[in-house]
């Protein structure tokens, strides 16, 4: 079984310029969530899909940042415009039951 | 404010000796926790988890320990492997299949 993918695994990109980030779930999981790991800080949670619908968006920073998972197979994040204090490592994660959440090997986002 | 905690940023063991990871919570209502284990540049590979029902749950060489009362949780790794050495992250969620609240990790060496 594969598991969850990410792309691209590292983007570089100036101040004001747009990334988009994109997730792929393991095949049949209802759930995708979004995680941020800033330099240093521990690892936070961006926001949880299930299926296409938006059950949580409450770790959303602002709203330079939009997720959107079409048809509830692969999302999206786009940060635009990015800023300085975007930078990070951005996972993906996503899970079939309730229980453990499977985590892809994310991208990290330097914004210079 | 943290809500889940690992106050030990580093830890080393022998080879063959058990590894006690520590971390409290905050939060009487997560009743879900889970352990990671990160190598550099991969994502989160999940570990074991706990029902706040459980007070033990074990998977071969990994036990995770929950006292609620005192709101702490512990992973013991018995016996502890060079491979082990890995950052390890607690992680609490409420309910399960919701967001992960993460600590900030602890460093584990194990040496030959």
């Amino acid at each position: 079984e594969a598991g969850v993918t990410q792309f691209p695994s590292h983007s570089v990109i100036e101040k004001g310029q747009t990334v988009t980030l994109r997730c792929d779930p393991i095949s049949g999981h209802d759930n995708l969530y979004w995680y941020r790991r800033v330099m240093g800080k521990e690892i936070k949670f961006l926001l949880h899909f299930v299926k296409e619908s938006k059950q949580d968006e409450s770790g959303m920073p602002n709203n330079r940042f939009l997720a959107e998972r079409t048809g509830g197979t692969y999302s999206t994040l786009k940060v635009q415009p990015a800023e300085l204090e975007d930078s990070g490592v951005y996972f993906c994660a996503s899970s079939h039951l309730p229980t453990e959440q499977y985590f892809g090997p994310g991208t990290r986002l330097t914004v210079t | 404010d943290q809500q889940v905690k690992q106050n030990s940023p580093s830890l080393s063991v022998q080879e063959g000796r058990i590894s006690i990871l520590n971390c409290d919570y905050t939060n009487s209502m997560f009743d879900y926790f889970l352990w990671y284990k990160k190598y550099p540049a991969e994502g989160p590979t999940f570990l074991i988890s706990i029902s706040s029902i459980k007070d033990k749950n074990e998977d071969g060489r990994f036990t995770v320990f929950l006292n609620k009362s005192a709101k702490h949780l512990s992973l013991h790794i018995v016996p502890s492997q060079p491979g082990d050495s890995a950052v390890y992250f607690c992680a609490a969620s409420a309910p399960a299949g919701t967001a992960l609240i993460f600590g900030k990790g602890t460093t584990l060496s194990v040496s030959s």
